[in-house]
């Protein structure tokens, strides 16, 4: 079956911890995403890949980093600076920019 | 400023009483309209894509509808499965989806 996969689904992390979160996809798409979703507000982008090697910030880039080495996959660390990271996190794939396709999620708790 | 906003916030509906959600949009030079369902704890399943005022689409209970300042999701006959959360986006002019916060809808049977 075609789509994208999260792991974990759940993930809990402890103070000044670095946590990394998996994302693939076998749906041979260029782009992928990554979105944070708080209770009460829209999807927020973090950051985003249209190439492999290559990726942009988002709009709340600040504590997290990516790395783009395969066309099929884009794991998200988020790291001890984000000092908010409790949140529902999704992936996203796209063949072009316009229609995305998202994973499960995966829900980062800090102790 | 590229903005979408969605209302209501939340819906409570009978089995069979048919209504509309709304998303409001402000984007210069529409590049798609993007309809999403998301259930609880789970990814936004994609629904449908308008892309020009006046183009409408169907998926069973749902019709998506499109003018120059807002798009409309019709529930017909909504059964309780259709309980969800309903999320709009547009494609921003930064190159990226612009979310609206999303109507979260309640069908009781």
């Amino acid at each position: 079956d075609g789509g994208i996969t999260q792991s974990p689904k759940y993930l809990f992390r402890k103070e000044g911890q670095n946590v990394t979160l998996s994302c693939e996809q076998n749906l041979n798409h260029d782009a992928m995403y990554w979105y944070r979703q708080d209770p009460g507000q829209g999807l927020r982008l973090i950051y985003y890949s249209q190439i492999v090697n290559d990726f942009q910030k988002g709009d709340i880039a600040e504590g997290y980093s990516v790395s783009r080495e395969k066309k099929e996959s884009f794991p998200l660390t988020v790291t001890s600076a984000q000092k908010n990271p409790t949140a529902f996190y999704l992936c996203a794939s796209a063949a072009d920019t316009y229609e995305q396709f998202f994973g499960p999620g995966t829900r980062l708790t800090v102790l | 400023e590229d903005q979408v906003t969605q209302s209501p916030e939340a819906l409570r509906l009978q089995e069979g009483e048919s209504s509309s959600l709304n998303c409001s949009y402000t984007v210069s030079g529409l590049r798609g309209l993007f309809w999403y369902r998301q259930d609880p704890g789970k990814g936004p399943e994609f629904l449908f894509t308008l892309y020009s005022a006046g183009e409408e689409k169907e998926k069973e209970r749902l019709k998506a509808t499109l003018t120059k300042k807002e798009s409309f999701l019709h529930i017909t006959a909504p059964k309780p499965e259709d309980s969800a959360t309903y999320l709009c986006a547009v494609w921003g002019s930064q190159g990226n989806l612009i979310f609206g916060k999303g109507t979260k809808l309640s069908v009781k049977p």
